[in-house]
């Protein structure tokens, strides 16, 4: 069974650096194909995607976010870390952890989607 | 960067009523890359549909996605009274990254 289990502070204090962890089981992180991914949603918001690490310790940022934002992987822990710098009320949200998987074979790339989610860790940044 | 906007921005319909979910993307894309996703109150979401038309394992036939280029719709034949919810559709691009639309929320009426 795949589990994603998120773990972090629950308030933060502006212009503090946030730091969350991904705990997984049932998968491993050096398969080819599989990453890991950050995914925010503001109280009644929208979700919006963050970061994510790969299989292969390549790593990619939400593109206006990417100067605050750090992922790393600890394989041997079955850990994904994830910083953001600098915090603000604005970043106030549920902070998902899911995993992505290879879900089509296309051109010019392959296809992928977050098959299985963790249930979330609610960050709010105040003072 | 793609943005994707959904509409409408809530469907008030009744259990048994056909649902009809759309995305549209702001320039063309392959279906390859649409998903959509279910999200029920304080739960995280749920894979739908990947790759616009091929739906995630466990989901009811009831599901179904099509479109291509700009448009893109999610249909949902007979609305049961679980799946009054929020719904999501997804890019994923070429840069590696993924955007969601706004999206759309599926309530009783």
């Amino acid at each position: 069974q795949v589990t994603l289990r998120e773990s972090g502070p629950a308030l933060v204090r502006p212009t503090q650096t946030l730091t969350l962890t991904c705990h997984f089981s049932g998968f491993s992180l050096s398969t080819s194909g599989m990453s890991v991914n950050w995914i925010r949603q503001p109280p009644g918001k929208a979700l919006e995607w963050l970061a994510r690490v790969d299989w292969d310790d390549d790593t990619y940022y939400n593109t206006s976010l990417k100067t605050r934002l750090t992922i790393s992987k600890d394989t041997s822990k079955n850990q994904v870390v994830f910083t953001m710098t600098n915090l603000d009320p604005v970043d106030t949200a549920t902070y998902y952890c899911a995993r992505a998987i290879v879900v089509a074979t296309a051109r010019p790339h392959p296809s992928y989607a977050f098959d299985i989610w963790g249930q979330g860790t609610m960050v709010t940044v105040s003072s | 960067e793609i943005v994707l906007t959904q509409s409408p921005g809530t469907l008030s319909l009744s259990p048994g009523e056909r649902a009809t979910l759309s995305c549209r993307a702001s320039q063309s894309v392959s279906s390859h890359y649409v998903a959509w996703y279910q999200q029920k109150r304080g739960q995280p979401p749920r894979l739908l549909i990947y790759a616009a038309f091929s739906r995630a394992s466990g989901i009811p036939d009831r599901f179904s996605g099509s479109g291509s280029g700009t448009d893109f719709t999610l249909t949902i034949t007979r609305l049961e009274p679980e799946d009054f919810a929020m719904y999501y559709c997804q890019h994923y691009d070429s840069s590696h990254t993924w955007t969601f639309g706004q999206g759309t929320k599926v309530d009783m009426k």
